[in-house]
């Protein structure tokens, strides 16, 4: 069974400053997706990486995948009070288009 | 992406009843899926919809408790049966298409209470 865990489960940040939240899943996986979701609403897509190696860029998020490691990483550069919301990885659990999500990383950044 | 809509938005129910669920695509979709996500937990798969076909369920949900219909490639309906406070919850769709690397694209969810 895939498990996909994140952490931290909080990070309470200053804007201005970088972070990093991490995803490790358990079994192999070709495809790793980032969401966010602001509080009282749905989710939204950020990336979807799709290869070893993958890194893509949005405004302050940087995602990257390394299927090796099986770990992903989304890295928060300078961030701004904007960013504030939770972050969930997921992962493909092959056969299936379904996905299995990990718990979310909730961000708080304090201006 | 697409536009996905959900009704109703929110309930509040009295035990022992049941609440259908409505997901709405503004096009054509490969796959449908059903997640409960309570209250600052993560998202749990409750079923695929499949068009023409029964849902596939997930380890835990059954067709009697949530039964599920897809009559075609927009639209999926959730029916949450003889509820209890634990149903309370929020309940999204979410889809997907065939060659877009199975993203997933989320409706704005329903929010259940049960009293």
């Amino acid at each position: 069974e895939l498990k996909v865990e994140q952490n931290p489960l909080f990070l309470s940040m200053q804007e201005g400053k970088n972070y990093t939240i991490y995803c490790n899943y358990s079994t192999t996986s070709d495809r790793l997706y980032w969401y966010r979701q602001d509080p009282g609403k749905s989710l939204e897509s950020l990336f979807v990486l799709l290869s070893n190696g993958a890194v893509k860029q949005e405004g302050r998020l940087m995602a990257s995948l390394d299927t090796k490691a099986r770990l992903s990483t989304l890295h928060i550069t300078a961030a701004v009070h904007d960013l504030s919301a939770t972050y969930f990885c997921a992962v493909n659990s092959g056969g299936y288009q379904k996905v299995t999500f990990g718990i979310g990383t909730k961000l708080q950044v304090i201006p | 992406s697409a536009v996905i809509s959900q009704k109703p938005s929110r309930d509040i129910c009295q035990r022992g009843t049941s609440l259908t669920i409505q997901c709405q695509v503004d096009s054509q979709v490969t796959m449908m899926f059903w997640y409960r996500q309570q209250p600052g937990q993560s998202l749990t798969l409750i079923a695929t919809a499949n068009q023409g076909s029964e849902a596939t369920y997930e380890s835990g949900f059954v067709i009697d408790k949530f039964p599920i219909s897809r009559p075609n490639l927009t639209f999926s309906t959730l029916t949450v049966s003889n509820m209890s406070p634990e149903d309370s919850s929020i309940y999204l769709c979410s889809v997907s298409r065939a060659g877009s690397y199975n993203e997933q694209f989320f409706g704005p969810g329903t929010r259940l209470t049960v009293l």
